[in-house]
């Protein structure tokens, strides 16, 4: 079965540096999570995404901004990256929040900020 | 995840059942979950419970809610050194559907 893609795997960028990471989600699923997980940390809601409009914001910093596409993939923009956006980021899809369908998680994009 | 809690290490003998606990405080979360995350891997979902159940069984995976005392824990049998990971107990937080996650229990399988 399909599952959720995230690109690219592993990133390594420096101070103050921007960086893009893409995610593409299982097919028909039109919910879109992303998700931080720093070093030896539980995952971090940032935002998500419904239908391609913004639905719920968490802790996500002013730096970084996201987006959902017509295709329903959703790209996650980090501007201006510090030593402490280093971490892995997920990307989740699902089918109908409202129905509660279950969030199937990206293998994840590994960020290291030098 | 302050608001989802786990203890952080459980050693267990491989072939005996393994018991991770999870205590979470949002009395209105409508879906508990269960992932496993293996070192340097993504979130496995491993299974889910919705409130108004009380146990689940997936093959070696029990899932038992206490909704009273917002206790949720998972029960694996005959584990094995592949069930060596960390597993994350998560609560949907609310209707639009992000999960909140406790800090994650280190299962250790010994032979």
């Amino acid at each position: 079965a399909a599952g959720v893609i995230q690109s690219p795997r592993h990133l390594i960028k420096e101070k103050r540096e921007t960086a893009t990471l893409k995610c593409y989600p299982i097919p028909r699923h039109d919910t879109v999570y992303w998700y931080q997980q720093g070093p030896g940390q539980d995952p971090q809601f940032l935002i998500s995404f419904y239908e391609k409009m913004q639905s719920d914001k968490g802790s996500i910093p002013d730096r970084f901004s996201a987006q959902q596409f017509s295709d329903y993939h959703s790209e996650l923009n980090m501007s201006s990256l510090e030593l402490g956006d280093s971490a892995l980021y997920f990307c989740a899809s699902s089918s109908n929040r409202l129905a509660g369908e279950t969030q199937y998680f990206g293998p994840g994009t590994r960020l290291l900020v030098l | 995840g302050e608001d989802v809690e786990q203890s952080l290490f459980l050693s267990v003998r491989e072939g005996d059942s393994s018991v991770i606990n999870c205590t979470y405080t949002d009395s209105s979360s409508t879906y508990l979950y269960w992932y496993k995350q293996e070192p340097g891997a993504g979130l496995q979902l491993l299974t889910y419970i919705f409130s108004n159940m009380d146990m689940k069984q997936d093959q070696r995976l029990t899932v038992l809610l206490n909704k009273k005392d917002k206790h949720l824990s998972l029960r694996i049998a005959d584990t094995q050194t592949g069930d060596s990971a960390i597993y994350f107990c998560a609560e949907r937080a609310d209707s639009w559907g992000k999960l909140q996650f406790g800090a994650g229990t280190q299962v250790v399988v010994t032979p």
